[in-house]
């Protein structure tokens, strides 16, 4: 079993829509929760980041995690074409990164 | 802006071949690391290093091993490559070892082995 699961899509929203990507963890010693983006032929790049239980926004984006269910969450408010990309959750722990398969998603405009 | 760089962006092999594919950082990041990515199978952590001339062993190192002699430099050497080592690699780099989830990512090489 991964340590983290992550459902890979394909995702296809309108533009404007609220998109919610999921992740669900194994290992409890987690500390820091992340979501890395990947446009298509580049590497991942951090887009959040959340250290233990909560919730953190940073404009469109909104990272959740709920360590009572070991579950990771990216919301996207009012998404745009250019939110096209995979999306990636990781939870690390003794300081290496331990990433989902991924989620495609596309912004339809 | 951090910028981590990688010698190909791809690359095609025959089988049996010795293959290097290198990495630099030009941020003094100290640590570094080789990741494959595989459709389904996501990101998978081949080795990393924490310091000059140190190495760990990540989730898949069979088949793989890894030389740091210099601090911004990390090579990955594929000994005898094979073909189920076609995949996509990434190098990354952190600042430190505090700072392990925020991971600087290159842009991937593309390996193909025949």
């Amino acid at each position: 079993q991964k340590e983290v699961e992550q459902d890979p899509g394909p995702l296809s929203v309108p533009e404007g829509a609220i998109v919610s990507l999921n992740c669900t963890y194994s290992n409890s010693a987690f500390q820091y929760f992340m979501w890395y983006r990947q446009y298509s032929r580049k590497g991942p790049e951090l887009l959040m980041y959340t250290y233990s239980s909560g919730n953190k926004e940073d404009g469109r984006f909104t990272a959740q995690v709920d360590k009572s269910s070991k579950y990771i969450s990216l919301f996207i408010r009012d998404s745009q074409p250019s939110d096209s990309a995979t999306y990636l959750c990781a939870g690390e722990r003794a300081n290496n990164l331990f990433f989902g398969t991924g989620t495609r998603l596309t912004v339809i405009p | 802006d951090v910028k981590v760089t990688q010698s190909s962006r791809y690359l095609v092999k025959r089988t049996g071949e010795k293959v290097f594919l290198e990495c630099v950082q030009d941020m003094d990041h100290e640590n570094m690391f080789w990741y494959r990515q595989d459709p389904g199978l996501g990101l998978r952590l081949i080795y990393f290093s924490y310091d000059v001339k140190m190495k760990e062993k990540g989730d898949i190192p069979e088949g793989y091993s890894v030389s740091r002699e210099k601090k911004e430099r990390f090579s990955l050497i594929l000994e005898s490559a094979s073909t189920n080592q076609t995949s996509m690699y990434l190098c990354a780099s952190s600042l430190t070892s505090t700072g392990a989830y925020e991971q600087y990512f290159g842009p991937g090489t593309r390996l193909t082995v025949t």
